[in-house]
Order: C-alpha cells, then structure tokens, then sequence
C-alpha cells in the first residue's frame, strides 16, 4: 500500500518555541492530507483538513494560529505548534487519501510525532 | 451528522475465544465502514473495508444496514490480536469518522 511519512518522529522543547512537523505521501500524490492529535490511550481526535493549494479546515475549538497548516505540495503538508505550551504535549499523525477514482479511497496513516513540551 | 459508536473501551478475552468488537454507526446516506488496527507501538493501518468482504487475519465484519452496525468479529483469538481497533465510517469526500476505539487484550 502506499506510505506516509512523518518528520521527527519525536521531538521535546522548551515552552514557547515552536516546532515543525512534516508530513510526506511517498508514493503517491496526495490533494488532501489531514492532522489527527492523539493522546495516551485515547482515539484519533481529528484536527483541520489540509487541502493543497488552499488554507486548512479547521475542527471546532482548534486553534488556527497555534496550529498552522501549510500544504504546499501534493506530496508534502506541515504542521506548526506555534509557541508550544506543556499541553500541547501529544501525539500528532497525519494521513492522505490514496484516490482511486470514484469510489473506494483508503486513508494511509503516517507513523506519528511525539511532541514533548517541557 | 455522521457518528462512530464503539460502546467498549476494553475487551479482555482469552486465547481461542472467540471476538467480537462492536461498532454501530449514524448516517442517512450509503455509509463505506471500515476497521483499523494500532498494534503497540506502530502506526494506524487498515485492517478491513466492509465493500471487499475480506477476511483478514481471521477477522471479518459484515455491514447489517437494518442495525446499523458492522461489528469486528473473529472465531479464535490469537495473542497477536491484542491491539486497539477503530471503526471508521467513510461518507464521502470528508474525512473518516472514528470511534473511540475498543483495545482488544487476549489472555494466554
């Protein structure tokens, strides 16, 4: 199947920085692309939609300034924590839809980001 | 609106008992439902879609529109089986809606 990417795979800093996570569609293009948070036993809570060449869409009671979204290529969308707090401490995963025309179009998960702030 | 109900955050079953994960889903149109596996440690992956009618790894999950529902089932758990399982329902060019996930433990 196809492959998504994630860079870093982990990464801790200090509060108040910000920190960027990538978002890679390997072998395949990828128009829409989306940011999931999850955090420690708990379910993928879907974050904003990132569409290519457009601004992201964002779910209710994310913050667009402190979760900027960029999806500058069909292969590739960033995510920056921006002035990143403790609580924003998480996993992050990204995912894109492998299109196969009408119908059936499956959702590839990257491997995740652990994001630590101290 | 469309909604994932998986009423059981922990399955505890034992080696070669049979499975059954629950999933029942909301939606008024024509629903493309699937079940994802997070096995410890590894990314998100797709187990099973109720339009190919697969089994995979033993599992099988059948579409039963009059109860909304599209449960996970497999006849003999395996300790390999232990892992968190999402239900997904697919309702377009929209994301996939989760459940909250059922972690599967199998006891040797």
């Amino acid at each position: 199947g196809a492959v998504v990417s994630q860079h870093p795979s982990w990464v801790i800093c200090k509060s108040g920085t910000s920190v960027k996570i990538e978002c890679r569609s390997l072998d395949f293009q990828a128009t829409t692309m989306f940011w999931y948070r999850q955090f420690p036993k708990q379910s993928l809570m879907l974050m904003a939609t990132s569409n290519e060449g457009s601004k992201a869409t964002y779910e209710q009671g994310v913050e667009k300034d402190k979760f900027l979204i960029n999806h500058a290529s069909l292969t590739l969308s960033t995510l920056t924590v921006t002035s990143a707090h403790p609580e924003d401490s998480s996993f992050y995963i990204c995912s894109a839809r492998d299109y196969e025309g009408a119908g059936y179009n499956e959702q590839f998960f990257g491997p995740g980001t652990r994001l630590t702030v101290l | 609106a469309q909604r994932v109900t998986q009423p059981e955050k922990l399955l505890s079953v034992f080696k070669g008992a049979p499975v059954e994960l629950k999933c029942n889903y909301s939606y008024s149109g024509s629903p493309e439902l699937f079940w994802y596996v997070q096995y410890s440690r590894q990314r998100l992956q797709l187990l099973l879609r109720h339009i190919s009618r697969e089994s995979i790894k033993g599992f099988t999950a059948d579409l039963n529109k009059g109860e909304t529902s599209f449960h996970l089932k497999k006849p003999f758990a395996q300790e390999e089986d232990s892992a968190m399982y999402y239900c997904a329902l697919d309702s377009g060019n929209t994301p996939l809606v989760f459940g909250k996930g059922t972690r599967l433990s199998v006891i040797a």
